[in-house]
């Protein structure tokens, strides 16, 4: 079973610096795809970035990038000129791509952004 | 265009009750997951529907969780004689239909705000 781990269980920065948000996951396939969801208070769950295993070229969206390393399974996210808004829990994700399969999370991480 | 929509936002029952949860996906949408998010759970897959394909339950924490997709559309997820420990947050997601020659948007599961469920 493939497992996520979010080792940041919360973290903090200074509004316009930059952030970088840790996840590791663990499978045994070569083919799937990675995402970095935000869920601010509201309950409602965000997509910000997702990366396919196959591409080597790490995902970039507008001030959110990734740092994908398939070799030691690590996917970051790097939050940059950080804003009030962005203050949110962050979730990694792991999916399959057997077709539309289920997502597996990470615990989260709560990122704080000081005025 | 509209999301993925949710009823009640918010709901408190009484133990041993039943309650239904509604998830309205996204047009055209023909994937529809259920997932719970609890304080002490985290983020966990209740149930997947796949068109007209036969569900995938294998989230589901009980028999007393079930759910149903009709017309290929909403979804209504049923808790039957709720427990305190059923209090958390349901959250419903679609995705469009998966084909290995389209693109990765595809794949990208899109979320409603969720129902909030609290059991007294």
């Amino acid at each position: 079973a493939q497992t996520v781990t979010q080792s940041q269980p919360e973290m903090s920065v200074q509004e316009a610096e930059t952030v970088t948000l840790s996840c590791t996951y663990d499978t045994s396939e070569s083919d799937y795809y990675l995402f970095w969801y935000k869920q601010p208070p509201s309950r409602q769950m965000i997509l910000v970035i997702r990366q396919e295993a196959y591409k080597q070229q790490n995902a970039t969206e507008n001030r959110f990038s990734v740092n994908f390393q398939k070799a030691a399974k690590s996917f970051s996210l790097k939050i940059s000129d950080s804003q009030l808004g962005d203050a949110a829990m962050y979730f990694c994700a792991y999916r399959n791509n057997f077709g539309n399969e289920k997502l597996t999370f990470g615990t989260g991480t709560r990122l704080t952004i000081i005025p | 265009g509209a999301g993925v929509s949710q009823s009640p936002s918010n709901k408190v029952t009484e133990k041993g009750k039943d309650v239904e949860l509604r998830c309205d996906p996204i047009s055209g949408h023909t994937a529809l997951y259920w997932y719970r998010q609890s304080l002490g759970q985290g983020l966990e897959f209740l149930i997947y529907f796949q068109g007209n394909s036969a569900p995938d339950k294998s989230g589901l924490p009980s028999d007393r969780f079930s759910a149903e997709r009709t017309g290929g559309s909403v979804s209504t997820l049923t808790i039957q004689r709720t427990q305190q420990e059923d209090s958390a947050v349901y959250l419903c997601a679609s995705s469009l239909a998966w084909d290995y020659t389209t693109d990765a948007d595809q794949e990208t599961q899109y979320f409603g705000p969720g129902t909030r469920l609290l059991v007294l």
